[in-house]
């Protein structure tokens, strides 16, 4: 069974560009996670998709957003880049969210803004 | 060890030696913790979780012990091989309907051959 997938694998932007980011969850998973990871530091969360809607957000700005397709695939967007945002970019996916069910994570978009 | 927050600490051990990564979580509420390992150019993997009722919990050569009254979590790796070289970190949820857990920022275990 394939795991979570997202693309691209590598990304560089320049500043004020904007950029989308894409993840595929586990076949069957309703839940898609999104979390960002700066060099040297913890997930930080970004968005929680479940069924196709948003069911939480971290302490991000509004130029980060998002989207969950019916398939549950699952978009994320940034737009306005900041060099602070290079960092990798980080989706899991879950059964169903239910808060007790594990998250399982792709391999990640790095994201480079110069 | 590490705290849910900042700096990576980095641990060095031989081959075949135990490991032991600790990380102190900041909320008295959490119920439910996991450690995952990810590997360089790779998502975390869930390592092992244990639940607040719980103190210790064993898996394939990984034990976790849970202290709740000093708020410390940590990951005993035995004989540790090469391949277990990695940043692990944990991570921890809330009870009362917060299913976005809060992840540490990770220990490097550097395993030398």
């Amino acid at each position: 069974e394939a795991g979570v997938t997202q693309s691209p694998t590598h990304l560089i932007k320049t500043r004020g560009q904007q950029v989308t980011l894409r993840c595929s969850p586990i076949s069957g998973h309703t839940s898609v996670y999104w979390y960002q990871q700066a060099l040297g530091l913890g997930l930080q969360f970004l968005l929680w998709y479940d069924e196709g809607e948003e069911r939480n957000r971290g302490n991000f700005p509004p130029r980060f957003s998002g989207r969950q397709f019916p398939n549950y695939s699952s978009e994320l967007n940034v737009n306005a880049l900041e060099l602070e945002d290079s960092a990798l970019y980080l989706c899991a996916s879950s059964l169903d969210g239910q808060g007790n069910d594990e998250q399982y994570f792709g391999p990640g978009t790095r994201l480079t803004v110069t | 060890g590490e705290s849910v927050g900042l700096h990576l600490p980095t641990l060095s051990v031989q081959e075949g030696d135990n490991s032991i990564i600790n990380c102190a979580y900041s909320n008295s509420a959490s119920d439910y913790f996991i450690w995952y390992k990810q590997e360089s150019g790779k998502g975390p993997q869930f390592i092992i979780d244990i639940r607040s009722n719980m103190d210790k919990r064993q898996g394939q050569r990984v034990t976790v012990l849970l202290n709740k009254t000093v708020k410390h979590l940590s990951l005993q790796i035995a004989a540790t091989q090469p391949g277990d070289s990695a940043v692990y970190f944990c991570a921890e949820k809330g009870s009362g309907g917060s299913y976005i857990p809060t992840f540490g920022r990770g220990t490097s275990l550097i395993v030398h051959p």
